[in-house]
């Protein structure tokens, strides 16, 4: 099974709210990034974060990170249209193949 | 301008038909590997190359083959396509698997019928 879980799966909010995608993973981890795809595009690297980090800013994004509970969520604020994508989290594990592991992804529509 | 370019980005082929998705990068990275997405199933990796001549199975490698003989090239290649093969492939590279950002292609996508 996937080692990061998207939750909800589906996210859909009016314009200048506050947007917030969680993401769960199994097993112990180096790091943990957040992605953004555009419907049918290749994905953007957004924010990194480090297990021994607890949370990280960027612009209109924080990212939290709780590895004793594996999860992580990240907060738009100030949500525009444009922002409308799908999001995904990805998992460094620390044993294991040399690769970052998916979630499915959260698909976030911003209503104007 | 750093880049991950795979062609063709579209192609209808036919059961049995060879092909071979290009790849290529601009960054002198030595990690690349290639995805497929599918709905409801996320992305999963196909292959990947942790450098020149080294390349390994990802989640899901049956009907595909890769090489590696230059640095900034990653064929992903199809030797005998089936439907159920269709999906939206995508190539990615980084500097190495050391936490660091990957970077996407653009996506190929990729129909057999």
């Amino acid at each position: 099974s996937q080692q990061g879980e998207e939750d909800p799966q589906a996210l859909s909010i009016q314009e200048g709210e506050n947007a917030t995608m969680n993401c769960s993973y199994k097993t112990s981890i180096n790091n943990l990034q957040w992605y953004r795809q555009n419907s049918g595009r290749g994905l953007v690297h957004l924010i990194l974060i480090r297990s021994n980090e607890r949370e990280k800013h960027s612009g209109r994004l924080r990212v939290t990170l709780d590895t004793s509970k594996k999860s992580s969520s990240l907060l738009i604020t100030a949500s525009r249209a444009a922002d409308t994508a799908s999001y995904f989290c990805a998992t460094d594990p620390i044993q294991g193949a040399q690769k970052l592991v998916f979630g499915q992804g959260t698909r976030l529509t911003i209503n104007p | 301008e750093a880049q991950v370019t795979q062609n063709p980005r579209y192609l209808i082929t036919v059961t049995g038909k060879k092909l071979t998705v290009t790849c290529s990068q601009n960054m002198n990275h030595e990690y690349m590997s290639w995805y497929r997405q599918d709905p409801g199933l996320g992305l999963r990796q196909i292959y990947y190359s942790m450098n020149v001549e080294v390349t390994d199975k990802g989640d899901v490698p049956e009907g595909y083959k890769v090489s590696r003989k230059e640095k900034r090239n990653f064929p992903l290649i199809l030797e005998s396509p089936s439907p159920n093969q269709t999906s939206l492939y995508f190539c990615a590279s980084s500097r190495d698997t050391s936490g660091n950002t990957i970077y996407f292609g653009e996506g190929s996508w990729l129909t057999v019928v």
